[in-house]
């Protein structure tokens, strides 16, 4: 597609749910980004994939995190047993390049509140 | 590990004013690339500089990567309401942290018409 598509928008998920959050990235690009950005800070790295490989996992706040990408394309992030410290937004990227070399293209996010 | 701050954390401006960000790594950077979020979107990409000393320009945007390589600016001269959101930089180390792109808390910029 022409950008990278974020689903949900918005997620509400009771204490304790499991949620998974979905991530479309550019057609052709390799790298795939997953960053949570807490309100009124700057996005903070979470993981990172090269095709299918993760290549990267050391931004993942607990073993509740866990992201895919099984086939270098799509990819979802899940977080099992959610708690109100959970509430943010996910973004997701992709760039062309691998690492930092190229700029990010950022999805929409989804914006996660967990009550 | 390696931290990337950004001052001022707001500013506020009169339409025409110029505007400066300021942008410190603790780290040596491999490159620096900055971004702009409008108030309820996304980060959108705007230039990387990858040279010491690197000078680029956009319209009425200036970026500047410094010599060592551990810091940068923004500047936009005479500024609009167009201008409004918040100014991120990112900084990344390709022999360090794996090269994953580290951002700073951003600058606010509010723009009085």
């Amino acid at each position: 597609g022409a950008g990278v598509s974020q689903s949900p928008r918005y997620k509400v998920a009771k204490r304790g749910q499991d949620v998974a959050l979905r991530c479309d990235p550019i057609s052709g690009h390799v790298s795939l980004f997953w960053y949570q950005q807490a309100l009124g800070q700057g996005p903070e790295f979470l993981t990172y994939f090269q095709n299918e490989a993760q290549l990267d996992k050391s931004g993942l706040p607990s073993d509740r995190f866990f992201a895919e990408r099984p086939e270098g394309s799509v990819s979802t992030l899940k977080i099992q047993r959610t708690q109100q410290e959970d509430s943010a937004v996910y973004l997701c990227a992709s760039s062309f390049g691998v690492r930092g070399n190229y700029g990010y293209t950022f999805g929409s996010g989804t914006r996660l509140t967990v009550v | 590990g390696q931290q990337v701050m950004q001052i001022p954390q707001y500013q506020h401006v009169q339409e025409g004013e110029d505007f400066t960000t300021y942008c410190n790594s603790s780290t040596t950077l491999s490159n620096i690339q900055w971004y702009k979020q409008r108030p309820g979107g996304h980060p959108v990409f705007l230039i990387q500089l990858v040279k010491s000393g690197e000078v680029k320009k956009q319209k009425r945007l200036t970026f500047q990567f410094g010599e060592a390589k551990k810091n940068s600016s923004l500047h936009i001269t005479a500024t609009q309401t167009t201008d409004v959101g918040t100014y991120f930089c990112a900084g990344s180390n390709y022999g360090g942290s794996q090269g994953n792109l580290i951002f700073g808390k951003g600058t606010k910029l509010s723009v009085k018409p």
